[in-house]
């Protein structure tokens, strides 16, 4: 049984561009969260997808979006980046109960 | 705004020893509590979930939760060298378990050989 699964592993972007982060939760969970962890501080909620839809989203602007496909799946989008949006994105999938993170995705943007 | 709040360390203890890493939250309404470890450059691993006041015991682990303090704690008996990672505290809202968590920033662990 795979675990949470996130691509690609490493990015490296300029400000400026656009990126798309990719999850795959684990078999049997239908919700998927997204999380940046900035250097030395705790994971920061960006938003939660369920059935498709954003069910709730954290103090981020609106250069950041996502989206869930009826298989579960998620992607995080980041428009117009800047230095401050480097860091480690993290996806973790639930059900009912504990959120398991997936490996992350390393973010820096030049 | 839910607020979780952690000693950042580092907290440095020997092998065998017991480590005490403590986390206050802000929310009196919260019902379930997480304790994640972080080794250095990797994700977030579930390591202890509590949700009743009192102590829940998972072999070198023990969760403890006091909700009238607002205070959860981790110990780690006999501790490893292995044990050495930043561990972070999570409280999710209201809604449940399912629903965004609030970290703390974290406490780093060392335990020297």
């Amino acid at each position: 049984d795979a675990g949470v699964t996130q691509s690609p592993t490493h990015l490296i972007k300029t400000r400026g561009q656009q990126v798309t982060l990719r999850c795959s939760p684990k078999s049997g969970h239908d919700t998927v969260s997204w999380y940046q962890q900035a250097l030395g501080q705790g994971p920061q909620f960006i938003f939660q997808y369920y059935e498709e839809e954003e069910r709730q989203r954290g103090n981020f602007p609106d250069r950041f979006s996502g989206h869930q496909f009826p298989n579960y799946s998620s992607e995080l989008n980041v428009n117009a980046l800047l230095l401050g949006d480097s860091a480690l994105y993290l996806c973790a999938s639930s059900s009912w109960e504990t959120q398991y993170f997936g490996p992350g995705t390393r973010l820096l943007v030049l | 705004q839910k607020e979780v709040e952690q000693n950042s360390g580092p907290l440095s203890v020997p092998e065998g020893a017991i480590a005490s890493l403590n986390c206050t939250y802000s929310d009196r309404g919260s019902q379930s509590f997480f304790w994640y470890r972080q080794y250095s450059g990797k994700s977030p691993e579930l390591i202890m979930s509590i949700y009743s006041n009192g102590d829940k015991e998972d072999g070198r682990f023990t969760a403890q939760l006091n909700k009238a303090s607002q205070y959860v704690s981790l110990l780690i008996r006999d501790s490893q060298p292995s044990d050495s990672a930043t561990y972070l505290c999570a409280v999710p809202d209201s809604g449940g378990s399912n629903y965004k968590l609030t970290f703390g920033k974290g406490t780093l662990l060392t335990v020297n050989p």
